[in-house]
């Protein structure tokens, strides 16, 4: 079973909205990653967050992390038709070796 | 700088049949990892190689065996392709000896198609 889960699997919305995908995971993690697949295309990494962060910013994104909850939002403000692409998150769990990756959201940013 | 360069691009195999994936990494990466992915799956790990010298198994390594030729190489064979295995395969490297944080460096994807 996946570690991290996206919510939704599936978003469209507008250019110049705002676009909020959430991650689950299930056991405790050193970092979380969040990744971008074009269509076509292999994963580019966006940004990480460690365990004792809480939020952090680049450019347009904005991502948050509650390890109480387990979970992550990544935010992507005032969005472009360009910001379409699958949008990954990888958590790096306590004690693994290992990167596990969820199942994705794919976002449509229409122009 | 290339990064991380895997061939072929696509690939059609009978049932049966076997075929080697390519990966190469410019980036000087000690860890080097094959995924595949399949809708609604995300990426699952099938095998990964911390350095130079040693491969260990992932999520989904049946069916597959890897070869880490060295730094900068590292191979998927599929000995007896089964449809099962259609999917696209990516390598993917990173600088340290595993995840922990690192930046992981994917490159464009295998997409093989067994019928």
């Amino acid at each position: 079973s996946q570690q991290g889960e996206e919510d939704p699997q599936a978003l469209s919305i507008q250019e110049g909205e705002n676009a909020t995908m959430n991650c689950s995971y299930k056991t405790s993690i050193n970092n979380l990653q969040w990744y971008r697949q074009n269509s076509g295309r292999g994963l580019v990494h966006l940004i990480l967050i460690r365990s004792n962060e809480r939020e952090k910013h680049s450019g347009r994104l904005r991502v948050t992390l509650d390890t109480s909850k387990k979970s992550s939002s990544l935010l992507i403000t005032a969005s472009r038709a360009a910001d379409t692409a699958s949008y990954f998150c990888a958590t790096d769990p306590t004690g693994g070796f290992k990167t596990i990756f969820g199942a994705g959201t794919r976002l449509f940013v229409k122009a | 700088n290339a990064g991380v360069t895997q061939t072929p691009k696509f690939q059609v195999l009978k049932t049966g049949q076997s075929m080697t994936l390519q990966c190469a990494q410019d980036m000087n990466h000690n860890s080097m990892y094959w995924y595949r992915q399949d809708p609604g799956m995300g990426l699952r790990l099938i095998y990964y190689s911390a350095s130079e010298g040693t491969t260990d198994k992932g999520e989904v390594p049946n069916g597959y065996n890897v070869s880490r030729l060295n730094k900068r190489e590292f191979s998927l064979r599929l000995e007896s392709a089964a449809p099962s295995q259609t999917s696209v395969y990516f390598c993917a490297s990173i600088k340290g000896q595993g995840a922990r944080g690192n930046t992981i460096y994917f490159g464009e994807g295998s997409w093989l198609t067994v019928v």
